[in-house]
């Protein structure tokens, strides 16, 4: 089984800068089974990447998504205040069997 | 617009059953796998169950034989009957559209508690 680990697991950061969030996977892994998503406090996650590096329908450029194998990035060229958020990202196994990772926390 | 709309959350005790709905607006139903992911109080997210269009089902292998995820086309809703519920089950669940690899659009959850 496909374990995720994110780093950092607190990034502190302030609106203007930039974000660059990690996404490890413990075997390498197919590129188009990877996403992230962001999730607000009380709020559902919302979709922001899939296929490593597919922005979502809606979601702002300044989030990119890039990587393969085993090492997955996720990047906000700018953080506006609405990105402070706790950020995971996901693979698929097939089977299907779907991993999560246990989040990264971007906060000011 | 796409809504997804999760009722039947609340408060059950150990051993008991519960029943989740999620109601589905805004796009085409029939069509789309769904699926359910749990998240435990301030914990990350797990995937649970899904449900392809055609109603094959499959869960999380630490659930099987516990939760069964059904759906009712005509009504736009998919179902995650819970038994056996134990304290770890305590989660917010979300219902999810099921693209493939991801999960593209999400409900805001329904909160359940298992507790004596």
């Amino acid at each position: 089984e496909i374990v995720l680990t994110q780093s950092p697991g607190t990034l502190s950061l302030s609106p203007g800068e930039r974000a660059t969030l990690s996404c490890r996977a413990s075997q390498s892994v197919s590129s188009n089974y990877l996403a992230w998503y962001l999730q607000k406090p009380g709020q559902a996650p919302r979709l922001l990447i899939y296929g490593a590096s597919s922005r979502a329908t809606g979601i702002p450029d300044r989030f990119s998504g890039s990587g393969s194998g085993t090492d997955f990035t996720l990047t906000i060229s700018r953080l506006e205040p609405e990105d402070f958020a706790v950020y995971y990202c996901q693979h698929y196994g097939g089977s299907p069997v779907f991993t999560f990772g246990p989040g990264t926390k971007v906060d000011i | 617009e796409v809504q997804l709309l999760e009722s039947g959350g609340g408060l059950v005790q150990p051993g008991g059953s519960l029943r989740l709905s999620c109601a589905a607006s805004g796009f085409n139903f029939n069509a789309y796998a769904m699926s359910w992911v749990r998240q435990a109080p301030g914990k990350g997210l797990e995937w649970v169950s899904g449900i392809s269009s055609a109603s094959t089902t499959y869960s999380a292998d630490s659930l099987k034989g516990r939760f069964t995820i059904s759906r009712d086309n005509p009504k736009n809703t998919v179902y995650l009957q819970m038994s056996s519920l134990r304290a770890e089950d305590t989660a917010v669940y979300y219902c999810a559209s099921w693209r493939g690899h991801y999960f593209d659009f999400w409900g805001q959850g329904t909160l359940v508690t298992v507790s004596s």
